[in-house]
């Protein structure tokens, strides 16, 4: 069956310093979408991606869609202590209806 | 507006128990999906509505588990014959489109934490 792997699991950061999550897929993706979950709360939507190769910025987060539509990244400049939680991609591929959420990358940013 | 809601927020049962969790998603989503989070994991889905339809049951672990949706609305997930196992955090979403809508952003709700003793 498809497996969606994130990496790493864990990362600790300096505040201010910069972090990135990778998403991998078995498959080719339909599109992808990204979400963080606080400690003690549920999955927050950040973005969708839906194009080959494409790009999308948020602030201090950009989110990539690798050409190959298998795998995602998510990146965060100058992270600060509010970056803090687990970052999640889901997917789903042409013709099925569930999303496969991925692993997850748990942050923790130390001030 | 409200988001969406599941009830109870906590359920503490014991083995071999039935259990029904709720929930209400936003007014006018017409997709809605079922997922289970154990302790420190990732999600796992379990189901999911487009409507009153279930065209993908695919998830749901054993035949203890069933869900049903009325009205395009409420959202029932029944567990049976509880088993320690089936202790997770239990996330309902909905999203305004189905998975092939550009508009299929998942909210979710605040999840039902059940327990089985």
């Amino acid at each position: 069956g498809q497996q969606v792997m994130q990496i790493p699991q864990y990362q600790h950061v300096q505040e201010g310093e910069d972090f990135t999550t990778y998403c991998n897929s078995s498959t080719t993706l339909s599109n992808i979408q990204w979400y963080k979950q606080r400690p003690g709360g549920h999955p927050v939507f950040l973005i969708q991606l839906v194009k080959s190769g494409e790009v999308k910025k948020q602030k201090r987060l950009t989110f990539q869609f690798g050409e190959a539509k298998k795998n995602s990244s998510l990146h965060i400049t100058a992270t600060q202590t509010t970056d803090v939680g687990t970052y999640f991609c889901a997917v789903t591929t042409s013709g099925t209806y569930k999303y496969i959420f991925g692993t997850g990358t748990r942050l923790k940013v130390l001030a | 507006g409200a988001g969406v809601s599941q009830s109870p927020s906590n359920k503490v049962t014991e083995k071999g128990k039935d259990v029904e969790l709720r929930c209400d998603p936003i007014s006018g989503h017409t997709a809605l999906y079922w997922y289970r989070q154990s302790l420190g994991q990732g999600l796992e889905f379990l189901i999911y509505f487009q409507g009153n339809s279930a065209p993908d049951k695919s998830g749901l672990p054993s035949d203890r588990f069933s869900a049903e949706r009325t009205g395009g609305s409420v959202s029932t997930l029944t567990i049976q014959r509880t088993q320690q196992e089936d202790s997770a955090v239990y996330l309902c979403a909905s999203s305004l489109a189905g998975h092939r809508s550009v508009y299929n952003e998942q909210f979710f709700g605040p999840g039902t934490r059940l327990t089985v003793l």
